[in-house]
């Protein structure tokens, strides 16, 4: 288990620029969750994939916002014309479907600043 | 989704316990209790999850009473590195749209 990686770590934007963010879950997860964390308050949901289905995808998510995972395997978040509001920490989580409440494995985090 | 209410704010000393209650009185039948730690610039860790009564792992205690409408997280002999944000969340396998909250923050001092 060497856990969910979040790359990059760190990314300066000017306005206007488009971004991509890359997450490799756990290995044998089939869900993966992306979420936006702003400073100071809990994470937010975003997107949800079970395996390569995007099942959902929360009103955060404007039409600047896409999400995808080719294959089940890592998935990438990609935001176009982004705005200073974008700024916030892109967290990534998988987890395990079973019969029981399987918790969230979060990565560390990209954290986007838009200048 | 059930709603959860939890204090913004703990302070507590080295060698304390620190027991923080999560109140959630619209949680179903289905709904677990998982609590996640977060320290500044890293993701949220899951510290312990319970369905009823009492759970315990070699980070914590999760005391949750049988009507279920309350839990409560109980960190034993807390140090300077459990200085962080702990979030309650409820909810079923079924909840990918698990809401966290803006958490308790825990500050230990020395």
């Amino acid at each position: 288990d060497t856990g969910v990686s979040q790359n990059p770590r760190h990314k300066i934007t000017k306005r206007g620029q488009n971004v991509t963010f890359r997450c490799d879950p756990i290995s044998e997860h089939n869900r993966l969750y992306w979420y936006r964390q702003t400073l100071g308050q809990g994470p937010e949901f975003l997107t949800y994939f079970q395996n390569e289905a995007q099942l959902e995808k929360s009103r955060l998510l404007s039409d600047r916002f896409s999400a995808e995972r080719p294959k089940g395997s890592f998935s990438t978040l990609e935001i176009q014309r982004t705005e200073q509001g974008d700024s916030a920490m892109y967290l990534c989580a998988s987890s395990l479907s079973s019969s029981y409440n399987s918790p969230l494995h979060f990565g560390n985090g990209t954290r986007l600043t838009v200048t | 989704l059930a709603k959860t209410t939890q204090p913004i704010s703990m302070d507590s000393y080295e060698g304390q316990e620190v027991n923080i209650t999560c109140s959630h009185n619209n949680i179903a039948t289905n709904d677990y209790i998982t609590w996640y730690q977060q320290f500044p610039s890293q993701g949220p860790r899951f510290i312990i999850q319970g369905y009823k009564t009492k759970v315990t792992n070699e980070v914590a205690s999760l005391f949750i009473p049988a009507d279920r409408k309350s839990s409560t997280l109980s960190l034993p002999r807390v140090s300077l590195s459990d200085t962080a944000v702990y979030y309650c969340l409820v909810g079923d396998i079924n909840d990918y749209k698990l809401s966290f909250g803006a958490g308790t923050t825990v500050t230990v001092r020395a």
